[in-house]
C-alpha cells in the first residue's frame, strides 16, 4: 500500500490563476480530509469528504475554495483566483471510515502564489 | 470551540535527558487526544493516542482532565527523537477531523 498520495508536491501559481491539488487515499479508504498549514501555524481542518459527498466543510473559506471526491479518481481541492495569502502547505488524510479509525496523512502540497 | 495549545515552539535537550512536550486543550465534551510526529522529510504520522494508553518509542502521554493537559514525556531522549511534534484533538465521531496545536520542534543534541 503506497499510502496517501498527493500531487503535485510543489505548485507555483500567479495571482488570479487556479490551483488544483490532488489526493489519492490509501487503498480501501473512503474518507478524505483536507488541512491547510499557513507559515508558522499548525494544521487547520478544511473539509471532510466521503465518495461523492461533502460531510463537513466547516473549515473551508466561503469563497474561491471547493473540494470534491468523485466516485472514481482522486479527491481534488480547487482554489480559484489564488492570492498571496493562499500560499501554504495543504495536507490530505484518509481513513477507512468514521469512528475509531486512524487517519493517515499524505506528504502535502506546497502552494506558492507569486 | 475546541482549541489545542502547545506553548513551546522549540525545545532542546541533550541525549539521555528527560523530555516533556506540553499540550493543553479546551473542549466542552469528552476529548480524544493524539500526538503526531513529523520526522525530517517524512509525512505526519500518529505517535500515540490517549485511549490506547500505550508507550510508543519510549513516549507516554497521560490525559489530565482536571488540568486539561496531555503532555508527552520520555525519560531518556535519543537523537532520533528530533522532529516536529503536534498535539491534536478529535471532538467529533471521526478521528480524521482534528484540531491541531501549533507544534513543537524537538531537537536532541548528542
Amino acid at each position: 500500500n503506497a499510502g496517501v498520495m498527493q500531487n503535485p508536491r510543489h505548485l507555483v501559481r500567479r495571482r488570479g490563476q487556479e490551483a488544483r491539488l490532488r489526493c489519492s487515499p490509501m487503498k480501501g479508504h473512503s474518507h478524505v480530509y483536507w488541512y491547510r498549514q499557513l507559515p508558522e501555524e499548525g494544521l487547520k481542518f478544511m473539509v471532510y469528504l466521503q465518495k461523492e459527498n461533502i460531510i463537513d466543510e466547516s473549515g473551508m473559506p466561503k469563497e474561491r475554495f471547493s473540494a470534491e471526491f468523485p466516485k472514481e479518481g482522486p479527491s481534488i481541492l480547487r482554489i480559484q483566483q489564488v492570492v498571496r495569502g493562499d500560499s501554504a502547505a495543504y495536507f490530505c488524510a484518509s481513513s477507512p471510515g468514521m469512528g475509531d479509525t486512524e487517519a493517515f496523512f499524505g506528504q502535502g502540497t506546497r502552494l506558492t502564489v507569486v | 470551540a475546541q482549541r489545542v495549545t502547545q506553548p513551546e515552539k522549540l525545545l532542546s535537550v541533550f541525549k539521555g535527558a528527560p523530555v516533556e512536550l506540553k499540550c493543553n486543550y479546551s473542549y466542552s465534551g469528552s476529548p480524544e487526544l493524539f500526538w503526531y510526529v513529523q520526522y525530517s522529510r517524512q509525512r505526519l504520522q500518529l505517535l500515540l493516542r490517549h485511549i490506547s494508553r500505550e508507550s510508543i518509542k519510549g513516549f507516554t502521554a497521560d490525559l489530565n482532565k482536571g488540568e486539561t493537559s496531555f503532555h508527552l514525556k520520555k525519560p531518556f531522549a535519543q537523537e532520533e527523537d528530533s522532529a516536529m511534534y503536534y498535539c491534536a484533538l478529535a471532538g467529533g465521531t471521526s478521528y480524521g477531523k482534528l484540531t491541531f496545536g501549533q507544534g513543537t520542534i524537538l531537537t536532541v543534541h548528542p
